[in-house]
């Protein structure tokens, strides 16, 4: 099993364009999320998708959408990037509920914005 | 303030040390507690869940202390490979399961 598998690894924008980032599970998870991580930040959730056709916003979900497209696979696009979101992005998933507590990772899209 | 606040360290210790790390959360409907371990450049992957009654996992311990809203993780006999970020994590029932992550503990062990 692969577990969550992302793309890009790594990605350079210019201020304006515009991206979608890939995340796909195989673990037949429910739940999925998009997170992006800043220095001294943590982890902050953007969207998640208790299951497959919800979304939902999370803490900092401003400047992105998002796309379930089925069980395996949840997009985030960025519309008009900003060097305010030159970040990290970790999408993982997990059972839904109490099952949250343990989320698989992928590994990680490094975006800058220019 | 932040939901969840950690020391961000760095802890540099010997090999062989003993090192404890706290995590304060400030809500108190908060109902689960984690920690995870996330090296350089990599994904977060979980470490341990945090019971209420504390729990052991081989050299490391974590620790649930509700009254002072603090979980704790005891590292004994440091490895090389135990130099890492770890992360305090809380699940709150009113936040819809959602995790919320602290900042990060970084951890150096040195030979």
């Amino acid at each position: 099993n692969a577990g969550v598998t992302q793309t890009p690894k790594f990605q350079v924008l210019k201020t304006g364009q515009s991206m979608t980032l890939q995340c796909a599970q195989d673990m037949n998870h429910n739940s999925m999320y998009w997170y992006r991580q800043d220095p001294g930040m943590g982890l902050r959730l953007i969207y998640y998708s208790a299951s497959e056709g919800t979304t939902d916003k999370g803490e900092v979900p401003n400047g992105y959408n998002v796309s379930r497209l089925n069980k395996r696979e949840f997009s985030l696009r960025l519309e008009s990037a900003a060097p305010s979101q030159t970040s990290v992005y970790f999408c993982a998933s997990s059972e839904p509920g109490r099952g949250q507590g343990e989320q698989f990772f992928g590994p990680g899209t490094r975006l800058t914005v220019l | 303030r932040k939901e969840v606040e950690q020391d961000p360290g760095p802890f540099n210790v010997p090999e062989g040390a003993t090192v404890a790390f706290n995590c304060t959360y400030s809500n108190s409907a908060s109902q689960s507690f984690f920690w995870y371990r996330q090296d350089c450049r990599k994904e977060p992957k979980l470490l341990m869940s945090v019971y209420s009654s504390g729990n052991e996992d081989g050299r490391f311990t974590a620790q649930l202390n509700r009254a002072s809203q603090y979980i704790s993780l005891l590292i004994r006999d440091s490895k090389l490979s135990d130099s890492a970020t770890y992360l305090c994590v809380v699940i709150s029932m009113d936040s819809s399961y959602k995790l919320i992550f602290g900042s990060g503990t970084r951890l150096l062990v040195r030979p």
